[in-house]
């Protein structure tokens, strides 16, 4: 089956460390994203990629890093200088950046105390 | 970017049909209306969109009025999975790409799915 996954769903990190999100897509798409989500509220978009080796920032990209080096891949790294990380992440791809067309992982929810 | 007006809240029993309205009366020519939903700690689910002519598919129907100003977005035979917060977004599609079309969405409308 087609789709997109996210691991873990689940992170809990100290504050002060960096994490890593995990996002791979085996839709060939070429366009990813990164959203933020905070409870009770809509998507906010951190960063997202139109192509391999190709990104661009986003509504809220400080604190948060990316790296596009496979077409499948998307990970999103959460530095230590992201204030307030704690929030649901949810990753999305789409035949490309025209397209609102966007398919969404499952989500990892992060913790950061 | 046309603004869209969803209800906040809306019951329907299982089994029959729901219709969620969403306004959308600044919506220009070249804009189209697409329907996501959001089950709780999900990932938000594309629906379904569309242009002018009424749209169908596996999940959904969506009703354009022919002056564009609204739509509705049915689920033939909603069930107990259907229960989710559903939002209608109004975008143009394609075209010279000045950013991500990244989804914005307003608050929706939450639907509960009744036994």
């Amino acid at each position: 089956d087609g789709g997109i996954t996210q691991s873990p769903k689940y992170l809990f990190r100290k504050e002060g460390q960096n994490v890593t999100l995990s996002c791979e897509q085996n839709l060939n798409h070429d366009a990813m994203y990164w959203y933020r989500q905070d409870p009770g509220q809509g998507l906010r978009l951190i960063y997202y990629s139109q192509i391999v080796n190709d990104f661009q920032k986003g509504d809220i990209a400080e604190g948060y890093s990316v790296s596009r080096e496979k077409k499948e891949s998307f990970p999103l790294t959460v530095t230590s200088a992201q204030k307030n990380p704690t929030a649901f992440y949810l990753c999305a791809s789409s035949i490309s950046t025209g397209s609102y067309e966007q398919y969404f992982g499952p989500g990892t929810r992060l913790t950061v105390t | 970017d046309a603004k869209t007006t969803q209800p906040p809240s809306m019951d329907c029993a299982e089994g029959r049909a729901a219709n969620l309205p969403c306004n959308h009366s600044t919506i220009s020519g070249n804009e189209y209306v697409y329907w996501y939903r959001q089950i709780h700690s999900q990932g938000p689910q594309y629906i379904i969109h569309g242009l002018k002519n009424n749209e169908t598919n596996e999940m959904a129907s969506l009703i354009i009025t022919e002056d564009r100003k609204s739509s509705t977005l049915i689920l033939p035979h909603a069930t107990l999975r259907d229960t989710a917060v559903y939002y209608c977004i109004v975008r143009a599609r394609g075209g010279v790409i000045q950013g991500a079309q990244k989804l914005v969405f307003g608050q929706g409308t939450r639907l509960t799915i009744n036994p």
